[in-house]
């Protein structure tokens, strides 16, 4: 079945670091890509997705290229910030009956910036 | 403003008793669906539903419950048969091959 393997933290950095988390998929055919944020109390927030190969989702500093060759979806800015601070959620998704997306998502990663 | 709410945001249960979590939606979604958030372990579906009067069950269904009689609605319930209910719900919704949009989520704890 479909499976989402995502880099383990917690990740600490200083301010204005570079950032990786690093995404990897396992799934037949064509998913849609994405990354979620959850900040401490809230639900998710989509920050950014992809819908097929080589396609490059941005959003508030953030990129991640589909890289179907690696089956990867790495999540990078070049810049962080204080308010980046939350918990970040690889995931994929498959349509199913209706065309409604089913989503399959990885386990998290809590990133902490350091002033 | 159109989005997902649900309630209550913090929850407690006695053992043996069943409590039913709330989400409403007015995005006009046709699609909504049920996570459940423990730590290390990312989110997990429960129940999803594609239009109103039907549902499926996801990864881990046993133990709860749900209904769709209005597409704006759909409410989860713990069962007393869910061994270990203490957790964090997500409630989303989608359009037809849309992204999902979640709700501020539920803390469920029992005492």
């Amino acid at each position: 079945g479909d499976s989402v393997t995502q880099m383990e933290g917690p990740v600490t950095l200083s301010e204005e670091a570079f950032l990786t988390i690093n995404c990897t998929y396992t799934a037949t055919g064509y998913p849609s890509l994405f990354w979620y944020v959850q900040y401490p109390g809230e639900g998710l927030q989509l920050l950014l997705k992809a819908t097929k190969a080589d396609d490059k989702g941005s959003n508030k500093g953030f990129e991640a290229t589909y890289r179907k060759e690696t089956t990867s979806f790495h999540l990078e800015k070049g810049s962080v910030q204080v308010s980046d601070s939350a918990v970040y959620f690889c995931a994929l998704s498959r349509q199913g009956n209706f065309g409604n997306e089913k989503l399959t998502f990885g386990t998290g990663t809590r990133l902490t910036i350091i002033p | 403003d159109g989005g997902i709410t649900q309630s209550p945001k913090y929850l407690f249960r006695k053992e043996g008793q069943n409590v039913t979590l709330s989400c409403e939606q007015n995005l006009n979604h046709d699609a909504m669906y049920w996570y459940r958030q423990d730590p290390g372990q990312g989110l997990r579906l429960i129940y999803y539903s594609q239009i109103v009067n039907d549902f499926q069950k996801g990864d881990i269904a046993e133990g709860y419950s749900v209904s769709r009689e209005k597409k704006e609605s759909f409410p989860l319930t713990v069962t007393s048969a869910q061994k270990n209910p203490t957790a964090f719900y997500l409630c989303a919704s989608s359009p037809p091959g849309g992204e999902q949009f979640f709700g501020p989520g539920t803390r469920l704890t029992v005492l």
